[in-house]
């Protein structure tokens, strides 16, 4: 069965470190990969997504993910964080066949201290 | 502006009692979806739709149920069948097509009294 892991639960950073979220995935086929931001009291929203072309995606806010097929991975980064970045993140996958399912990481809760 | 409307936003379920959570959209999307978050167990699919008059049962569909009569509704109804329903309910919708986004509702907390 296709599964979603995000290495990190909760992450703590000050403004201005850089930050990447791990994100793997596991299945064979062409996929599509998203990154959702939920901020507090706020609805689900997108980030970023990757179907095809450039591996590198860049999305809102400076944000930035890379799709590496041969790890299946699709980590997020951000240089540079700020406060308003505290929030909690999600990646999802979805096969590019027939399944238009989402399937979903846990997500990570990322606190970014002033 | 378009969007994903759901109500109410808190909602209060007696035990042995249905409730119904409503989903709204007026995107002109084809597609609809129900998930159940809960802390750290990340986002579960419990319904969802590709179609008007047509559904399938996602990861945790059992206790809830869903009918889509129209395009732009999907409503959710908990069961008494769901022994757990204590969560925060989250509607969504995209065009279908497995490469769009899913856009997001506000969602609905449900507690039991």
């Amino acid at each position: 069965a296709q599964s979603v892991s995000q290495h990190n639960h909760h992450v703590i950073l000050s403004e201005a470190a850089s930050l990447e979220l791990g994100c793997n995935y596991s299945y064979g086929g062409t996929v599509n990969l998203f990154w959702y931001v939920q901020y507090p009291g706020q609805h689900l929203q997108l980030l970023l997504k990757y179907f095809s072309g450039d591996p590198l995606v860049k999305g809102i806010k400076g944000f930035e993910a890379e799709f590496i097929k041969s790890k299946f991975s699709f980590n997020l980064r951000k240089p540079s964080v700020q406060w308003s970045d505290t929030a909690e993140y999600f990646c999802a996958v979805s096969n590019a066949g027939n399944n238009r399912k989402l399937i979903w990481g846990l997500g990570t809760s990322l606190a970014v201290n002033p | 502006d378009g969007g994903i409307t759901q109500s109410p936003k808190y909602l209060f379920r007696k035990e042995g009692q249905n409730v119904t959570l409503s989903c709204e959209q007026n995107l002109n999307h084809d597609a609809m979806y129900w998930y159940r978050q809960d802390p750290g167990q990340g986002l579960r699919l419990i319904y969802y739709s590709q179609i008007v008059n047509d559904f399938q049962k996602g990861d945790i569909a059992e206790g809830y149920s869903v009918s889509r009569e129209k395009k732009e509704s999907f409503p959710l109804t908990v069961t008494s069948a769901q022994k757990n329903p204590t969560a925060f309910y989250l509607c969504a919708s995209n065009s279908g097509l497995s490469n769009q986004p899913q856009h997001f509702g506000d969602g609905t907390r449900l507690s039991i009294l």
